[in-house]
């Protein structure tokens, strides 16, 4: 059974850099799927992030894109979302994904990790 | 960007009442481009359904999905108490995926 988990601080600081990892179990990240981010900002709806494919291929939410880099590590079984500049609108529960082999819906969750911006 | 309204905010039912949970999108999804999910209390979301209405592995035939164009529908015949959760629907369209902002579904 596929597993993924979030890593990553807790808290970070306005202007800094939110960097988080998924580690993934019972699956290869080299296999041929889309693995993605979205967060949940605290009383407001789900928001995609972004997805990275097993190659190295990435795609982000365009309102977003400016700011978050996604990248895989096939040698860890992992991969990673960093998003520059952050606010206190980034603060959210961050979730790491694995997509469909269409990649029209998500088919696998972690548990989800709480990211708070505060200085 | 679809923007996805879902309707209504909050559904109170009983057990072995039938919920009928409804996701509005801006403009029309195609059908193999609209899932939905549960997130329970405490757990990551689930999949229940995808492609508008294939189940997910696992999920109990209770659980069904319908609609087209831009109203799509999740419907949960006989409710059991372990239904309570959030439900959200997501479509994928040009490169972008968007949710909405869900429906929580309170078992008396």
């Amino acid at each position: 059974q596929l597993q993924l988990q979030e890593s990553g601080p807790g808290l970070v600081k306005p202007s800094e850099t939110l960097s988080l990892t998924c580690s993934v179990s019972g699956d290869s990240i080299s296999s041929p799927y889309y693995w993605g981010w979205i967060r949940q900002p605290p009383g407001k709806g789900l928001e995609w992030i972004g997805n990275v494919y097993y190659s190295g291929n990435t795609f982000y939410n365009p309102s977003l894109e400016s700011r978050v880099t996604i990248s895989v590590d096939t040698s860890k079984n992992q991969f990673s979302v960093k998003v520059t500049a952050v606010t206190a609108a980034d603060m959210a529960v961050y979730y790491c994904a694995r997509f469909s082999g269409n990649y029209r819906f998500v088919e696998y969750w972690g548990q989800g990790t709480l990211v708070t911006v505060s200085s | 960007e679809v923007v996805l309204t879902q309707s209504p905010g909050t559904l109170s039912l009983s057990p072995g009442e039938r919920a009928t949970l409804s996701c509005r999108a801006s403009q029309s999804v195609r059908s193999s481009d609209l899932a939905w999910y549960q997130r329970r209390p405490g757990q990551a979301p689930r999949l229940l359904i995808y492609g508008t209405s294939s189940r997910a592995t696992g999920i109990p035939d209770r659980f069904s999905g319908s609609g087209s164009g831009t109203d799509f529908t999740l419907t949960i015949s006989r409710l059991e108490p372990e239904d309570s959760a959030v439900f959200y629907c997501q479509q994928y369209g040009s490169s972008v995926y968007t949710f909405g902002q869900g429906t929580k579904l309170e078992i008396k």
